[in-house]
């Protein structure tokens, strides 16, 4: 079964940082790009950060360049996102999402893990 | 960038009416268009990709036209379990974007 798990949210102070990872099972996890897709309470999704299969090209939302990096660990099967410098408009219900059975839409989600930022 | 806008942002709709939403692209995006459903608390589904094929398991009531730089997502009719958060969104190019979403409402 094809399952991704997300992990590595919680609270934390406006100006921290935090890992998000998300663990992915039950498909070839290099040959696909892998995106974070986020969601601010009462608010739609947005789309934050994509990387390649081989890891060699991510992409960013404007309001996230240069504080949050997406990578990968192919061997492990694993997404991760740094965010550094949290803000509090940066409080949501991060996703993990990939497509492997449409390869240009988010056909797999993860159950989504919740970032708090204080002020 | 490239503007997402659904349209309406609500609708209320009764089981078996047929509901129509629309998604209009500020760029040309040519077919590179998906369709998702949301409930609360859930993460979102793929009902529709590619404009206007059918993710496997979504029922055929569900049906997705357009190209260029105006969509449709029809509901043929409605059922109790469609009542959700439906959001287009455009993988033509980086930044992907979302519709701001089209809350489906009992009437």
């Amino acid at each position: 079964e094809v399952e991704l798990l997300e992990s590595g949210g919680g609270l934390v102070q406006r100006g921290g940082s935090l890992r998000l990872s998300c663990a992915a099972s039950g498909f070839t996890f290099r040959n696909y790009a892998m995106s974070w897709v986020r969601q601010a309470p009462g608010k739609g999704l947005e789309w934050v950060s994509s990387i390649s299969g081989p890891g060699d090209s991510t992409y960013y939302t404007d309001s996230v360049k240069g504080r949050f990096s997406i990578s990968r660990d192919n061997s492990k099967n694993t997404l991760y996102v740094q965010m550094n410098r949290l803000r509090a408009e940066d409080s949501a219900v991060y996703y993990c999402a990939t497509d492997p059975m449409t390869a240009d839409a988010f056909d797999i989600w993860g159950q989504g893990t919740v970032v708090t930022v204080s002020s | 960038d490239i503007q997402m806008t659904q349209s309406p942002s609500s609708v209320s709709a009764s089981v078996g009416d047929r509901v129509t939403i629309t998604c209009r692209a500020s760029q040309h995006i040519s077919s590179w268009l998906a369709w998702y459903q949301q409930k609360p608390g859930k993460a979102p589904k793929l009902l529709i990709f590619a404009a206007s094929n059918l993710h496997s398991g979504v029922p055929s009531r569900f049906s997705g036209s357009g190209s260029g730089t105006e969509f449709t997502l029809t509901i043929a009719s409605l059922q109790p379990e469609d009542f959700a958060t439906y959001y287009c969104q455009q993988a033509n190019s980086f930044p992907y974007s979302f519709g701001q979403g089209t809350k489906l409402e009992i009437k």
